[in-house]
């Protein structure tokens, strides 16, 4: 199947600093990325989509000040947790679609995300 | 949003033998995709069952699809202490965001 790079895999940052993360499709053109948060032993929670060149539609209850996505190109979008805290320690999953309706999606290996 | 939901969500079973979980879900779908994530890591995509299928096979992988009582059964046989993973069924409907269940916690003992 298709390749999703997800980085980085993992990154531990103080309160109050922004962390960005960055899922790359290796060799198709995503036009549709989804992130997704995972709370230990928890299911994967869909936080937002995002359409190449479009803003993302969030979830409800996922603050999108808080939560950045840049979906800037075909093969790369960013999730920027700003100002981070605690709480939004996290594991954090991207999935992107490729072209075509029906298209199957792909995942990244996911960042853990831990705030100290 | 979350539709699919697995069941049983933990199983502890010993090598060698069959394991089986299920997903149900609530709205009409395009297609089911059962993952598999290891602790702490990325999910593996197991295999993939359209909504006009019925039975797939891939390996010891063997997956069911009732459309009708909307439930999907993955069956794992032969099950091997490596398996040791969480399980998940996503189901894709007519706006394709993939929606996951909570997964199945599987142990398999060697």
């Amino acid at each position: 199947g298709a390749v999703v790079s997800q980085h980085p895999s993992w990154v531990i940052c103080k309160s109050g600093t922004s962390v960005k993360i960055e899922c790359r499709s290796l060799d198709f053109q995503a036009t549709t990325m989804f992130w997704y948060r995972q709370f230990p032993k928890q299911s994967l929670m869909l936080m937002a989509t995002s359409n190449e060149g479009s803003k993302a539609t969030y979830e409800q209850g996922v603050e999108k000040d808080k939560f950045l996505i840049n979906h800037a190109s075909l093969t790369l979008s960013t999730l920027t947790v700003t100002s981070a805290h605690p709480e939004d320690s996290s594991f954090y999953i991207c999935s992107a679609r490729d072209k075509g309706v029906g298209a199957e999606a792909f995942f990244g290996q996911g960042t853990r995300l831990t705030v100290v | 949003s979350q539709q699919g939901e697995e069941d049983p969500q933990a199983l502890s079973i010993q090598e060698g033998e069959n394991a089986t979980m299920n997903c149900s879900y609530k709205t009409s779908i395009n297609n089911l995709q059962w993952y598999r994530q290891n602790s702490g890591r990325g999910l593996v995509h197991l295999i993939l069952i359209r909504s006009n299928e019925r039975e797939k096979h891939s390996g010891r992988l063997r997956v069911t699809l009732d459309t009708s009582k909307k439930s999907s059964s993955l069956l794992i046989t032969a099950s091997r202490a490596a398996d040791t993973a969480s399980y998940f069924c996503a189901t894709w409907g007519g706006s394709y965001i993939p929606t996951f269940g909570r997964g199945t916690s599987l142990i398999v003992h060697p």
